[in-house]
């Protein structure tokens, strides 16, 4: 199958930093990328989506200028966690759909968030 | 109402038993169905996707779908412990937008 490569998988920060979580495609492009957040014991909810070369549509409650996302080529998008706190904490995944068009999603190993 | 509804069990089956987990969705627009299996701390992993009626068999995985009932679910035969983890169904409409809305999740235990 086709594989996401996701990373950090683990990051431990301090309060009012900021983290970038990157998203590669390796194998295939991608039309699309998605980010998800999970808190423990949770469904995924979806953060955003991304297309390449255009700017993200973001889900509502979802923070735009908290969450930035860039998707800057068919194999790239990056989650930046803009000044996090300790309610960010969280397990944070993107998926991705290849090119040319299907409906299935590959999904990269996620990130693990804590912020102290 | 929930778009994609699973219950969020535990589901606990005997080791070589038959799991089965189930979802219903409220959009009859829904056109494409995925289960994913996740372990915890973990990325979810695709299973089996289906997108016509009837039934759609992958080794000891068979995914279900009945639109007109609007309901989907996955039988796990001869259920083994590596199979215990956390299944999640979605759905996707197809065209613009392709929003992938998923359940909550069933988790499944299965018992040496």
């Amino acid at each position: 199958g086709a594989v996401v490569s996701q990373h950090p998988s683990w990051v431990i920060c301090k309060s009012g930093t900021s983290v970038k979580i990157e998203c590669r495609s390796l194998d295939f492009q991608a039309t699309t990328m998605f980010w998800y957040r999970q808190f423990p014991k949770q469904s995924l909810m979806l953060m955003a989506t991304s297309n390449e070369g255009s700017k993200a549509t973001y889900e509502q409650g979802v923070e735009k200028d908290k969450f930035l996302i860039n998707h800057a080529s068919l194999t790239l998008s990056t989650l930046t966690v803009t000044s996090a706190h300790p309610e960010d904490s969280s397990f944070y995944i993107c998926s991705a759909r290849p090119r040319p068009v299907n409906e299935k999603l590959f999904f990269g190993s996620g990130t693990q968030l804590s912020v102290l | 109402q929930k778009e994609v509804e699973q219950n969020s069990g535990p589901l606990s089956v005997p080791e070589g038993a038959i799991a089965s987990l189930n979802c219903t969705y409220s959009d009859r627009g829904s056109q494409s169905f995925f289960w994913y299996r996740q372990y915890s701390g973990k990325s979810p992993e695709l299973i089996m996707f289906i997108y016509s009626n009837g039934d759609k068999e992958d080794g000891r995985f068979t995914a279900q779908l009945n639109k007109a009932s609007q309901y989907v679910s996955l039988l796990i035969r001869d259920s083994q412990p590596s199979d215990s983890a956390t299944y999640l169904c979605a759905a996707i409409k197809s065209g613009g937008y392709q929003k992938v809305t998923f359940g909550t999740g069933t988790k499944l235990q299965v018992i040496p």
